[in-house]
């Protein structure tokens, strides 16, 4: 596998499922990300975790939940989802400032997760 | 407010026929540029990174350029494979954890 992964690339999934989308990065970077896209609108930034610790959280609903075991993988659990969290949902990951001091500001994104929610 | 706005949001070429996409951007300064094509269904593949005004990048047929309040995507006798939608993202210079910010997206369409 190279670069950056994402299971399942499809989801469908009634509003009171639980289910968890998995991203594995193989690009050695200390940093990963979650980004929602609906159609038509920007890419929404949700979650930035750096160095396995969650930096940022952009005011996203309680019923996602992500998590960071290790700085290759990254999980967002879902529960109680709405309709319009129907969504491609990204994971993408770059290499943050390390204690080498080298950065690089690109982020590399996987193929997706197309959610559905019924 | 930290803003990127991306126009047209569509724009229809014939092959071989040249033309911009524009990027403007709002930014309490900028840290990195960085342009973004996307295929239906797939996520964003990374193309360039554009630091400081003034700085171009090529690959192929295209040529992405940078001023202090705008990028442009130049793309020089295209394809039909060429067809895409480009994002651009800015990276503002005082950020936590990375943030990108994207536009919403230009969709190309390159007709033969």
């Amino acid at each position: 596998e190279t670069g950056v992964t994402q299971t399942p690339r499809h989801l469908v999934m009634g509003m009171t499922n639980k289910k968890s989308l998995k991203c594995e990065q193989h690009l050695g970077h200390n940093a990963m990300y979650w980004y929602k896209q609906s159609a038509k609108k920007p890419l929404e930034l949700m979650f930035v975790y750096s160095l396995e610790e969650r930096v940022e959280n952009n005011s996203v609903p309680s019923r996602f939940s992500p998590e960071c075991p290790n700085s290759s993988h990254l999980f967002l659990h879902l529960h109680t989802l709405q309709p319009e969290d129907s969504a491609l949902y990204l994971c993408a990951s770059s290499q943050g400032p390390s204690a080498y001091g080298k950065s690089s500001y690109e982020q590399y994104f996987g193929p997706g997760t197309r959610l559905t929610v019924t | 407010e930290d803003q990127v706005t991306q126009s047209p949001e569509a724009l229809r070429l014939q092959e071989g026929e040249s033309s911009s996409l524009n990027c403007s951007y709002t930014v309490s300064g900028l840290r990195g540029l960085f342009w973004y094509r996307q295929d239906p269904g797939k996520g964003p593949e990374f193309l360039f990174t554009l630091y400081s005004a003034g700085e171009e990048k090529e690959k192929e047929r295209l040529k992405a350029t940078l001023t202090k309040k705008e990028s442009f995507l130049h793309i020089t006798a295209p394809k039909p494979e060429d067809s895409a939608t480009y994002l651009c993202a800015v990276r503002p210079l005082y950020n936590q954890g990375g943030k990108l910010i994207f536009g919403q997206g230009t969709e190309l369409s390159v007709k033969p």
